[in-house]
C-alpha cells in the first residue's frame, strides 16, 4: 500500500515537446506529492509539489495535474529543452496523524532524454 | 545560504567493515532524512530524525543505524557491510516535519 508506480520507464521527445511523465499510488493517507529532477552525479532537486486540495499546479515550464480519485498524478513539461534531459522521480508523503510526513515514497523513476 | 553537504563524497570498502558517513543540513533546518539510491530498488527512505529523536525508520536491517545531534547535523552508520550496501546514500533537510525536502549531493558508497 505504500508503493509509487511511476511510468514511463523512459523517455525521448524532440526539443519543444511536451512529455508526460505518470504516477499512480495506493495509500489514500498520502497528500504532499513532490516531484524532483536529478542530473547524474548530483541529488534529486525538487521541481515542484501538489497537495490533493487543488487539481493543477504550474510553476514555470513544469505543470502537475492531480486527479485525486483516480489517485494519479503527472508531470508536464511544456516546450521541453535538451537541458530537461534528465531522471525524474515522483514521489508522496503523509499518513494518519502526520505521522510519515518526513518519509518520502519514490517512484522508480523517468529517464529523460530532449533530442535538439 | 548554503546546501545541504555530505562527507564524504565517494568511499570504497570491503565486505565486513563498517562506515559513517556525514549530514550536514542547511542552516536552520531541524529535519533531516537519509535515504538509498540503487539502480535495483531506486530510492527508499532510510530514516528521519528531528530534534534528535527519530521519527521514523524504513525497512532496512538493523546494521543501518542513524543519529543526529544537537545542531541538527546528522551521520548515518552501517556496520558489517555487504556488497548489496553499495548505494548511493542521500540525505535530505526540511525546516520543520513535512516541509520540503532539499537533498544534498549524496556519499557514494561502493564495497568491495
Amino acid at each position: 500500500q505504500q508503493q509509487v508506480k511511476q511510468s514511463p520507464q523512459s523517455l525521448i521527445v524532440q526539443k519543444g515537446g511536451i512529455p508526460i511523465i505518470n504516477c499512480a499510488y495506493e495509500n489514500t493517507a498520502f497528500d504532499y506529492f513532490p516531484w524532483y529532477q536529478q542530473f547524474p552525479g548530483k541529488g534529486p532537486a525538487l521541481l515542484i509539489a501538489i497537495r490533493p486540495d487543488v487539481s493543477e499546479k504550474k510553476e514555470g515550464r513544469f505543470t502537475i495535474s492531480f486527479n485525486k480519485s483516480a489517485k494519479q498524478f503527472s508531470l508536464h513539461i511544456m516546450d521541453s529543452q535538451p537541458g530537461d534531459s534528465a531522471t525524474y522521480f515522483c514521489a508522496a508523503s503523509g499518513g494518519a496523524g502526520g505521522t510519515s510526513y518526513g518519509k518520502l515514497t519514490f517512484g522508480q523513476g523517468t529517464i529523460l532524454t530532449v533530442h535538439p | 545560504k548554503a546546501g545541504v553537504t555530505q562527507t564524504p563524497r565517494y568511499l570504497i570498502k570491503t565486505r565486513g567493515q563498517q562506515v559513517t558517513l556525514s549530514c550536514s543540513p542547511i542552516s536552520g533546518h531541524r529535519s533531516v532524512s537519509w535515504y538509498q539510491q540503487t539502480p535495483g530498488q531506486g530510492l527508499q527512505f532510510l530514516f528521519e530524525y528531528f530534534s534528535e529523536t527519530q521519527r521514523n525508520k524504513g525497512n532496512f536491517p538493523g546494521r543501518f543505524s542513524g543519529r543526529q545531534f544537537s545542531n541538527s547535523r546528522s551521520e548515518m552508520n552501517v556496520s558489517t557491510l555487504e556488497l548489496g550496501d553499495s548505494a548511493l546514500y542521500l540525505c535530505a533537510s526540511s525546516l520543520e516535519v513535512g516541509e520540503t525536502q532539499y537533498f544534498g549531493p549524496g556519499t557514494r558508497l561502493l564495497v568491495l
